[in-house]
């Protein structure tokens, strides 16, 4: 149990483009999920937490206009980075916790996707 | 502030012990977590701690004492596929999991 899928896993734009990511629960109903960055050889930068049917609380120093977050459902969140640059060529990686249904208040992640912009 | 502190490095042999130690200061805590993260791929969790103590799960246990705000993983009986980077992670007041650059841990045969 407690499978989080990303799509697409891998993304190549051009510059100035908008991509979506979308982040699902699979057998589980996330009451929240989290966006992160993760650049080269660096830790998780933790983006923006989201709560289902409520705007998301982004991180200090990232754009809410430019990382738009959807979380409309228990089972689906979406980050659409818009006008991509280079600079956003990054690995955005999703979590769900349960608060609910976890023994530990865990994050169970996704996949990942990897977004390259030309 | 909120920190983390791990070894950036460390290489162990095949067959062997290794622990890999973990401090961290944090605005109230709630627990702390391990996760392995492999090059390219997410975090995947390994174990959790939130009372003092060792923690044990097959080759891997995890050791937490929160009067010294520090941690520990040992990884027993190491295997190729073990090479990863090992992340600490508390989880502070708010729920929030406080990130590390992590342990990169190279296995040699």
């Amino acid at each position: 149990g407690a499978v989080v899928s990303q799509h697409p896993s891998r993304v190549i734009c051009k510059s100035g483009t908008s991509v979506k990511i979308e982040c699902r629960s699979l057998d589980f109903q996330a009451t929240t999920m989290f966006w992160y960055r993760q650049f080269p050889k660096q830790s998780l930068m933790l983006m923006a937490t989201s709560n289902e049917g409520s705007k998301a609380t982004y991180e200090q120093g990232v754009e809410k206009d430019k990382f738009l977050i959807n979380h409309a459902s228990l089972t689906l969140s979406t980050l659409t980075v818009t006008s991509a640059h280079p600079e956003d060529s990054s690995f955005y990686i999703c979590s769900a916790r349960d608060l609910q249904g976890a023994a530990y208040n865990e994050q169970f992640f996704g996949p990942g996707t990897r977004l390259t912009v030309l | 502030g909120q920190n983390i502190d791990q070894p950036t490095e460390m290489t162990a042999t095949e067959g062997a012990i290794v622990q890999i130690n973990c401090t961290y200061q944090t605005s109230g805590f709630n627990g702390l977590f391990w996760y392995q993260q492999h090059a390219g791929e997410a975090p995947t969790f390994l174990s959790y701690n939130v009372l003092d103590g060792l923690e044990e799960k097959g080759r891997f246990s995890s050791f937490l004492s929160r009067s010294k705000g520090y941690s520990y993983l040992l990884l027993k009986e190491l295997q190729m596929k073990d090479s990863a980077s090992y992340l600490c992670a508390p989880m502070d007041s708010n729920y929030q999991l406080i990130w590390g650059a992590g342990t990169k841990l190279i296995i040699k045969p």
